[in-house]
Formats: C-alpha cells, structure tokens, sequence
C-alpha cells in the first residue's frame, strides 16, 4: 500500500523559511519513473503546482516560485524536502505532496500551514 | 508556461444528468491531460489521466476525451456523491499547471 504523509511547521512567521517533509511508504523512490511534486492550496482557491524532483534527481519549479523554492530527496529516508523561503500571509494554504506517475495517482492528506506574526 | 482554462467555473445539474466540463490548454499537449475530482477537506483525487484513461476503481460514469488544447470530462449520470470541485492538469511540460477548477453541486 502506497502513502504519503506530509509533516512540517503549523504555523511560520512572516519571512521566515518554510521546510516541509513528504515521507512516501511502500514505493522507492530510486524506482525509475518515480515522480514528487508539491502542490498547495489557498483556502478556497485553486491546486497550484509548486516544484518535482524525479527519481534521476531532476528538479523543476514553478516559475512564478522558483526564486524561492528548493526541493530535495533522501532516498535512505524515502523522503522528499521542500523549503520556502520568506514566507508570506498569501504563501497560507495547505500543502500537500503527491506523485508518483507523470500524474498524480498518489496523495499525501495535506497539511495547512498559516503565515502570521 | 502553459496556462489551462476550465468552463464553466461553476455548474449546477440534477441527479441523472449529463454534465460535460471543458479544459483548454494554451499550447497543444497532445494527450498529457488529467482530471481530478476533490471534495471538501479531502485531497484531490485521480479520475482519468492520458485525456482519456480511466484510473482503477473509478466509477465508468466518469469519461475523458479530447486532444491537443481542448478536453471534455463527461459524467452520464450524475449522483449525489459526484458532488465536488473538478480540476484538469496539463503534465506535457515539466511544468505542470492546473486549471482554476470548476464546482459541480445538485440543483
């Protein structure tokens, strides 16, 4: 059974950086083809795709984000990092990270995290 | 980057109906299309991928079709539990982008 489980901060102050962990079970991600990407959600807006690492370690992002953005895998840990740097009231949204085909078959929960002082 | 454009934004059908929602891509993406079906508090999930493939499990109601920059996501009969906001999503580019998604609720 394949899940994926984003964890990371709640709560993150204004300019602060944002780290979060996507820790993908019963799939490797050494396997050929395997894709991540992180997606996010503002309250009551739209899927916004954020950033994918492949399982060769290529790494796209979106160009509206990429001067902020960095993603990252541990393929001992099977996970997959994402960090923000400074992070915005906007940036609020729940995160979440899916793969693992060239379209998303797979899901983790989500996980909100809000922008506040 | 590629931009995707769903219509209509919003809809409004009965149970039984044929409801039909169109995505258009502002470049050709030949067949790289998704559509994904997301209710409230939940995680998207995949309905059809390829413009046309039905992922596993998913009821046969639920039918992709087009090519290039327009696509169709049809439900022949809606149901209640077809209650929900749809999204397409282009995966020609490396770049992925969704549309603005469209909110489907019973009249």
């Amino acid at each position: 059974q394949v899940t994926l489980k984003e964890s990371g901060p709640a709560l993150v102050k204004p300019t602060q950086t944002l780290t979060l962990t996507c820790t993908v079970s019963g799939f490797s991600l050494r396997t050929t083809g395997a894709r991540v990407s992180w997606i996010r959600q503002p309250p009551g807006k739209a899927l916004e795709w954020l950033a994918r690492i492949d399982w060769d370690d290529n790494k796209f992002y979106s160009t509206s984000l990429k001067t902020r953005l960095a993603i990252s895998k541990d393929t001992s840990k099977n996970q997959v990092v994402l960090t923000m740097t400074d992070m915005d009231p906007v940036d609020t949204a729940t995160y979440y990270c899916a793969g693992l085909s060239s379209y998303f078959d797979y899901w983790g929960q989500g996980t909100l995290v809000t922008v506040s002082s | 980057d590629i931009q995707m454009t769903q219509s209509p934004s919003s809809l409004s059908a009965s149970v039984g109906d044929r409801v039909t929602i169109t995505c258009r891509a502002s470049q050709s993406i030949t067949t790289y299309l998704n559509w994904y079906q997301q209710k409230p508090g939940k995680a998207p999930k995949l309905l059809i991928y390829a413009a046309s493939t039905l992922q596993s499990g998913v009821p046969s109601r639920f039918s992709g079709g087009g090519s290039g920059t327009d696509f169709t996501l049809t439900i022949s009969s809606l149901q209640p539990e077809d209650i929900a906001t749809y999204y397409c999503q282009q995966s020609y580019s490396n770049l992925y982008s969704f549309a603005q998604g469209t909110m489907l609720d019973i009249k």
